[in-house]
């Protein structure tokens, strides 16, 4: 069964300044990862995501993030962060074959954004 | 509309109690998932259905948990003989294929509080 896990429950950065948030995962096979972003009261917004081809993958609102499959990581990163990016932000892990209907989330690292 | 509807936004009920949650899904999405998410935790996989069928139910926690899609697109979530630890926030979501792995599209849930 694959597994998630975001090692920093809690980030602290500038605004202005970059950042980067970890994620790793456990699956046998070729992963299909994303990037999932929940504001207080709202929906999980999908930031971007992994299937195959170039190991970096640009999102929406600046965001990327790199597939390294020797590390079992996916790490999301932003040049400059922006006091709006405040947030909580969950990697997520898909299987293929039976259950590829299942994604398999991280617990979440939450973001804030000091001024 | 144009995202995933879920109602009610809240429900406070007294344990012992039934309840059910209903997704509406984005216009044209076959798939639709139903997931868990307790306070500082991740989305936690339930349920989900390809057109009325439901494919997986692996994540049901036990039988008092159901979920049905008869026409195979609005859906309900029942909860029989509600317990204290039944409350989190129920999350819906949806995509538009089957057959393999692909972003979901969630809404903004219903947050379920048992007394």
């Amino acid at each position: 069964a694959q597994s998630v896990t975001q090692p920093d429950i809690h980030i602290t950065v500038s605004e202005g300044a970059s950042l980067e948030l970890r994620c790793n995962y456990s699956y046998g096979a070729t992963p299909y990862l994303f990037w999932y972003v929940q504001s207080p009261g709202q929906g999980l917004q999908l930031l971007l995501k992994y299937f195959s081809g170039d190991t970096l993958v640009q999102g929406i609102k600046g965001f990327e993030a790199e597939f390294k499959r020797s590390q079992s990581s996916f790490n999301l990163r932003k040049p400059s962060v922006h006091w709006s990016d405040a947030a909580e932000y969950f990697c997520a892990v898909g299987a293929g074959g039976t259950s590829y209907g299942k994604l398999t989330f991280g617990q979440g690292t939450i973001l804030t954004v000091h001024p | 509309g144009a995202g995933v509807s879920q109602s009610p936004r809240y429900k406070v009920t007294k344990r012992g109690q039934d309840v059910a949650l209903r997704c509406d899904p984005i216009s044209g999405h076959v798939s639709l998932y139903w997931y868990r998410q307790a306070l500082g935790q991740g989305p936690e996989f339930l349920t989900y259905f390809n057109y009325e069928a439901q494919q997986d139910k692996s994540g049901l926690p036990n039988d008092r948990f159901s979920a049905e899609r008869p026409e195979g697109s609005i859906s309900t979530l029942t909860i029989q003989r509600t317990e204290q630890r039944d409350s989190a926030m129920y999350r819906c979501a949806s995509s538009p294929l089957v057959g393999r792995v692909e972003p979901q599209h969630f809404g903004d849930g219903t947050r379920l509080s048992i007394l």
